[in-house]
């Protein structure tokens, strides 16, 4: 079973509509990012969360510690949201490896 | 500021040779950290240096290796490579060792094994 696990594994969405995508992790941690990387290899850090809920923009990601879980929400998405969407872990008791979910490919259509 | 650059962009390699990948981090950023990227396995960590030291290695081979300079300018070593070593090498840098502070990710090395 892997430590990180994301769902769902594809997503299409119509412009405009509420997107979001879950990880769920098994171990202890001292962090989880959200990452987005599009096409062409780049990747860009979106968040960094180690308890609560944070924003930027039309992006808002949230964890909740006791039950290991994170939720990325994308609201009011575009095309250009059109991406596949990272959750990584730092593990505690692996000196804080980063160890990464499956990825969320996500699809907006205009 | 400059953001993470990775050289070169692309490389085809045949089986049994080598290769050398580099990483300049953003200018101030003392940790580096390496990954690769395949259809299969997705993301996994490979290594992570701060200060010229490695502090952290993934689940690789002693074929892997790297190492960071004065500078904090890193490069990674493939030796004797594999088809399976068919990759995408990222690399990140950050203020901070451990990673509790955001990430800043180059755009990649594409690496072919033929």
């Amino acid at each position: 079973k892997n430590e990180v696990e994301q769902s769902p594994q594809n997503l299409t969405a119509q412009e405009g509509e509420f997107i979001t995508i879950n990880c769920s992790y098994s171990v202890g941690i001292s962090a989880l990012h959200w990452l987005q990387q599009h096409p062409g290899g780049g990747i860009v850090s979106l968040f960094m969360l180690s308890s609560g809920k944070k924003k930027h923009g039309r992006l808002i990601a949230t964890i909740n510690i006791q039950e290991k879980h994170s939720s990325l929400h994308i609201t009011a998405s575009h095309p250009r949201d059109s991406a596949v969407y990272i959750c990584a872990v730092k593990i505690t008791a692996a000196g804080n490896k980063l160890t990464f979910g499956g990825g969320t490919r996500v699809l907006v259509k205009p | 500021k400059a953001g993470v650059t990775q050289t070169p962009r692309y490389l085809i390699k045949t089986r049994g040779q080598q290769v050398t990948l580099s990483c300049s981090p953003i200018s101030g950023h003392r940790s580096v950290s390496w990954y690769q990227q395949t259809p299969g396995q997705g993301l996994q960590f490979l290594f992570e240096y701060f200060s010229e030291t490695q502090r952290n290695k993934g689940n690789f081979p002693g074929r892997f290796s790297g190492r960071q300079f004065s500078n904090s300018r890193s490069e990674m070593n493939v030796s004797t490579l594999e088809l399976g070593d068919s990759a995408l090498y990222l690399c990140a840098s950050s203020p901070i060792q451990g990673g509790n502070s955001p990430l800043h990710f180059g755009n990649g090395t594409r690496l072919t094994v033929t």
